[in-house]
């Protein structure tokens, strides 16, 4: 079945840092979604991408959609310890199945 | 208040005995899907609805039932557990806007599941 491989799997970062990670897939998507979750809880979408080559913002995180239709790219900049919790890429192109990469677990060094 | 509730939120059981989880959203959502949390593989889509009698398989959907005889509702079902189906359950809902389906998804609190 079709794959996202999104890497890193961790990152334990200083508080200030920027992040990157990112996802690539098998297969070609229409939408990419960025989610984050938080111990205990269902993720929470925080970026939407439906063209190929759009960057979109949502305060200090930006999201790519690649140009290849196959991968995404996530951005935070300036790390603060709220940002600790995993992140999501998920990748769909119908009104079917959503494929979820493995996530990445972001630690934040006090 | 706009959610998805989900019940149980824990449940201890054993091989082979049925057992339902239960999954309502209170938004009026066609789109309801149930997906499996497991670590190191992030969520696996199990099954979806796309509306009212109509579902289809998701990712991993071998050894679950569902249905979806209500708007609101979408139960799923294991007619008989094992232990590599213990996992956290997510159910998540969402409007089948002009965008796609699964934009704006709204995840439910989590079940966590244990087959002994």
């Amino acid at each position: 079945g079709q794959q996202l491989n999104q890497s890193p799997q961790s990152m334990f970062i200083q508080e200030g840092e920027d992040v990157s990670m990112n996802c690539t897939s098998s297969s070609i998507f229409n939408t990419w979604l960025w989610y984050k979750q938080e111990p205990g809880e269902g993720p929470v979408l925080l970026i939407a991408l439906y063209k190929a080559g759009e960057l979109t913002s949502n305060g200090r995180l930006t999201a790519q959609f690649g140009i290849t239709r196959k991968d995404s790219f996530l951005n935070i900049s300036a790390s603060i310890p709220s940002d600790v919790g995993i992140y999501f890429c998920a990748g769909y192109s119908s009104a079917s199945k959503i494929i979820f990469g493995s996530g990445t677990r972001l630690s934040i060094r006090p | 208040e706009a959610q998805v509730t989900q019940n149980p939120r824990y449940l201890i059981t054993v091989t082979g005995k049925k057992l339902t989880v239960t999954c309502s959203q209170n938004m009026n959502h066609e789109y309801m899907s149930w997906y499996r949390q497991d670590p190191g593989l992030g969520l696996r889509q199990i099954y979806y609805s796309m509306n009212v009698e109509v579902t289809d398989k998701g990712d991993v959907p071998e050894g679950y039932k569902v249905s979806r005889k209500e708007k609101r509702n979408f139960p799923l079902i294991l007619e008989s557990p094992s232990p590599n189906q213990t996992s956290l359950y997510f159910c998540a809902s969402s409007r089948q806007g002009t965008s796609g389906p699964y934009n704006e998804q709204f995840f439910g609190p989590g079940t966590r599941l244990t087959v002994l």
